[in-house]
């Protein structure tokens, strides 16, 4: 069964830290590994990872995929209190549209 | 430009109601899901429409759920007999074109619905 297994579940910094988010996946045939920020209600996307671009950038945040590990992991340095929220990692696998979210990080950033 | 909007943003519902959410995707949007999140978890996929196609309705939990996409814009998913394990926020996104890989392999989401179930 396909599954999106995120690590830590929760995580408190304070402001200035620098943090280190972590997605395993287990899903036949991948084609994309996308993470996302929930703040309230709605997620915002932040990346999206395929075999064609394992690492990305913007500006404090970055993301790498290791597709041998099966793993991403999102990088967020220097952190501020707005970027508190709830990290989530979906996988889509090729010849489907599902996408396969984790349970989330939920990450704290103390002032 | 408008993003997807989804309506109530809340409701509270005896068991034993029906409810139905609503979902307005962004314009020419021609994939739309709908997901539920129940507290502390992530999100869990319902359904699927991809323009005239027959949807993918492989994550509805069971047949008490439904949902309906009219002329391949806004979509309604509908509970009928509500129970309490119903209660979650039940989003909506959209996409503009199947996933390909590319950098469109992206869900816009909407703000949710929150449901309560009493």
């Amino acid at each position: 069964e396909d599954k999106v297994v995120q690590s830590p579940l929760s995580l408190v910094v304070h402001e200035g830290d620098t943090v280190t988010l972590n997605c395993s996946y287990e899903v036949t045939n991948f084609r994309s590994l996308l993470w996302y920020k929930q703040e309230k209600k709605a997620p915002t996307f932040l990346f999206m990872l395929t075999s064609s671009g394992i690492e990305k950038k913007s500006g404090r945040l970055s993301s790498i995929l290791d597709k041998k590990e099966l793993s991403s992991i999102l990088n967020i340095t220097a952190t501020q209190t707005g970027d508190s929220a709830i990290y989530l990692c979906a996988v889509g696998a090729s010849g489907t549209y599902k996408y396969i979210f984790g349970t989330g990080t939920r990450l704290k950033v103390l002032a | 430009g408008a993003g997807v909007s989804q309506s109530p943003s809340n409701k509270v519902t005896e068991k034993g109601k029906d409810v139905e959410l609503r979902c307005d995707p962004i314009s020419g949007h021609t994939a739309l899901y709908w997901y539920r999140q129940s507290l502390g978890q992530g999100l869990e996929f319902l359904i699927y429409f991809q323009g005239n196609s027959a949807p993918d309705k492989s994550g509805l939990p069971s047949d008490r759920f439904s949902a309906e996409r009219t002329g391949g814009s806004v979509s309604t998913l509908t509970i009928q007999r509500t129970q309490q394990e119903d209660s979650a926020v039940y989003l909506c996104a959209s996409s503009p074109d199947p996933p390909s890989g590319h950098l469109t392999d992206t869900q816009y989401f909407g703000p949710g619905t929150r449901l309560t179930v009493l």
